[in-house]
């Protein structure tokens, strides 16, 4: 139980396009979602909060306009990384959980490499 | 502030060399420890949740344990499907009830 899928696995996109990355809750409904961009050999650190059917809350330093987030439904939320750069290749990693005290089950991430 | 620190930060070990992982940390209130396993270009799977000082989990070769400034990994005879990166990650009282603040892992490589 708890599975989180993430997709696409690996996109590359040219400097300027969007990208749309999403994070779906297989056999559990989650009303709050959390986007997490990982360096390499460095901290996952947190983006974003999702929250279903409302706006998500941003992490200090982290661009709402940028880095759109969407939650329509209970089993789904979306990261769009907009005008991309360079500087926006990075792993991108969704988690969620079934419930207040249940521990974060993640996705498998998205490589983002934007050339 | 709240902080998270792992280490080593790469630990290689022979099959059946048995070590420990360790990770300080430096919360306002410890709501919740967690350690995950990831592997190269994976999301990390989730290990072990310790709540308070004094608790132990066990998962095969794997024991975590929690005093209030740290939490150590210990492996067992390792073999080498362990290689992975080991993550720690703090819940802290004052943040959302799932907001986590993750060190930057372990590197371990268990050889044959």
């Amino acid at each position: 139980g708890a599975v989180v899928s993430q997709h696409p696995s690996r996109v590359i996109c040219k400097s300027g396009t969007s990208v749309k990355i999403e994070c779906r809750s297989l056999d559990f409904q989650a009303t709050t979602m959390f986007w997490y961009r990982q360096f390499p050999k460095k901290s996952l650190m947190l983006m974003a909060t999702s929250n279903e059917g409302s706006k998500a809350t941003y992490e200090q330093g982290v661009e709402k306009d940028k880095f759109l987030i969407n939650h329509a439904s209970l089993t789904l939320s979306t990261l769009t990384v907009t005008s991309a750069h360079p500087e926006d290749s990075s792993f991108y990693i969704c988690s969620a959980n079934t419930g207040h005290n249940s521990p974060l089950h993640f996705g498998n991430g998205t490589r983002l490499t934007v050339t | 502030e709240d902080q998270v620190t792992q280490s080593p930060e790469a630990l290689r070990l022979q099959e059946g060399e048995s070590s420990s992982l360790n990770c300080s940390y430096t919360v306002s209130g410890l709501r919740g420890l967690f350690w995950y396993r990831q592997d190269p270009g994976k999301g990390p799977e989730f290990l072990f949740t310790l709540y308070s000082a004094g608790e132990e989990k066990e998962k095969e070769r794997l024991k975590a344990t929690l005093t209030k400034k740290e939490s150590f990994l210990h492996i067992t005879a390792p073999k080498p499907e362990d290689s992975a990166t080991y993550l720690c990650a703090v819940q802290e009282g004052s943040g959302g009830y799932n907001k986590l603040i993750f060190g930057a892992g372990t590197r371990l490589a268990v050889h044959p």
